[in-house]
């Protein structure tokens, strides 16, 4: 089974500086998909972005951009230019390629604070 | 257009009763799933549902928890005889299709509080 993990269980930083978040994964598959998801209070999942495993190439959405590491199975996520906004949980999720495999499956989060 | 919608927003029971969560998903989303965000357990998946093909239960804790979906739309899960283990918010996602490649997009859940 594949598991996901998220050693920083809180995070802060300066708005405006950048932040680094952690997850690692494990799995046996070679295809499959990972994403970041913020978490705000008002609990609504919201895709900040995902990364499928046959691109070399690093996604990036705006301030928001991962680094992929495959063979180390890491996949971090950096916030440039904090913005107060950005504060929530953070889940890093993993969702194999196969088809009907559905599920994603989640790290523990990591909750992000931004100081003024 | 209209994202998916879960109800009640938030929910308390005592312990032994029966609760009904219900998930209407953006319209045309085949797939829906039901994940369950609990302090202990994190957030697990536990039913996945598509089209009109038998659903995934692979996730569902116990024989006490149950869900359909009518007519392809709308899903409801139950909680039978509610055990204060059972207190977690209540997650719905919709995606398009079976598609891995499909984003899912989530309700914004629903706290049950079992006392």
């Amino acid at each position: 089974a594949q598991t996901v993990t998220q050693s920083q269980p809180e995070m802060s930083v300066q708005e405006a500086e950048t932040v680094t978040l952690s997850c690692t994964y494990d799995t046996s598959e070679s295809d499959y998909y990972l994403f970041w998801y913020k978490q705000p209070p008002s609990r609504q999942m919201i895709l900040v972005i995902r990364q499928e495993a046959y691109k070399q190439q690093n996604a990036t959405e705006n301030r928001f951009s991962v680094n992929f590491q495959k063979a180390a199975k890491s996949f971090s996520l950096k916030i440039s230019d904090s913005q107060l906004g950005d504060a929530a949980m953070y889940f890093c999720a993993y969702r194999s390629a196969l088809f009907g495999a559905q599920k994603l499956v989640f790290g523990q989060g990591t909750r992000l604070t931004i100081n003024p | 257009g209209a994202g998916v919608s879960q109800s009640p927003s938030n929910k308390v029971t005592e312990k032994g009763k029966d609760v009904e969560l219900r998930c209407d998903p953006i319209s045309g989303h085949t797939a829906l799933y039901w994940y369950r965000q609990s302090l202990g357990q994190g957030l697990e998946f536990l039913i996945y549902f598509q089209g009109n093909s038998a659903p995934d239960k692979s996730g569902l804790p116990s024989d006490r928890f149950s869900a359909e979906r009518t007519g392809g739309s709308v899903s409801t899960l139950t909680i039978q005889r509610t055990q204060q283990e059972d207190s977690a918010v209540y997650l719905c996602a919709s995606s398009l299709g079976p598609l891995s490649s499909y984003e899912q997009y989530f309700g914004p859940g629903t706290r049950l509080t079992v006392t």
